[in-house]
């Protein structure tokens, strides 16, 4: 069974920094590109960060451009997003998602979203 | 960046009702469109990806179809289940942006 696992959300300052990580289990990690989506409290989804499956291709939304960095560790099955600079804005649930691949770019598993809080 | 827009942002029906919600991309982006369903508290889930592929066990009455720039998701009879928000996305290219959601409401 394909499962998708974030932690390490919490409370943050302003400014502040705070590393998600998203272990996966259940699939080849390594074969998968993967994505971080967010989603702010009675919001809509915003897609932020993707990497390929060697993590030698990334991409980001510009809200996140430059503040957030999307990386991965095969060996450990753990998508990884790195936030810096942290704004009130980015409070949300951030979800993990797994990208289908060949017969389709959508994303056919999320986690169960871990939420962050950014105050002071 | 390519902005994706759904018609409507809210919609009452009623079981056994035919809907359909559309999205409209502001440019091309083929048949990259995908279709998901999400229930409060919960995470976003694929019914259609590739404008018309049915995700494995979502129930058939749940289509998509489109290509270009004008899609549609339609559920031909409401069941008390479907009563969500949906989103579409695009993933033709980066920001692999989302509509801004459609929320479907009991009437």
């Amino acid at each position: 069974e394909v499962q998708l696992v974030e932690s390490g959300g919490g409370l943050v300052q302003p400014g502040g920094s705070l590393r998600l990580s998203c272990a996966a289990s259940g699939f080849t990690f390594s074969s998968y590109w993967m994505h971080w989506v967010r989603q702010a409290p009675g919001k809509g989804l915003v897609w932020l960060s993707r990497t390929n499956s060697d993590d030698s291709s990334t991409k980001y939304a510009d809200s996140v451009k430059g503040r957030f960095t999307i990386s991965r560790d095969n060996a450990k099955n753990t998508l990884y997003l790195q936030m810096n600079s942290l704004r009130a804005e980015d409070t949300a649930v951030y979800y993990c998602a797994r990208e289908r691949g060949y017969s389709g770019y959508d994303l056919d598993y999320w986690g169960q979203g871990t939420l962050v809080t950014v105050s002071s | 960046d390519i902005q994706m827009t759904q018609s409507p942002s809210s919609l009452s029906a009623s079981v056994g009702d035919r809907v359909t919600i559309t999205c409209r991309a502001s440019q091309s982006i083929s048949s990259y469109l995908n279709w998901y369903q999400q229930k409060p508290g919960k995470a976003p889930q694929v019914l259609i990806y590739a404008a018309s592929s049915l995700q494995s066990g979502v129930p058939s009455r749940f289509s998509g179809s489109g290509s270009g720039t004008d899609f549609t998701l339609t559920i031909s009879s409401l069941q008390p289940e479907d009563f969500a928000t949906y989103y579409c996305q695009q993933s033709y290219s980066s920001p692999y942006t989302f509509g801004q959601g459609t929320k479907l409401e009991i009437k």
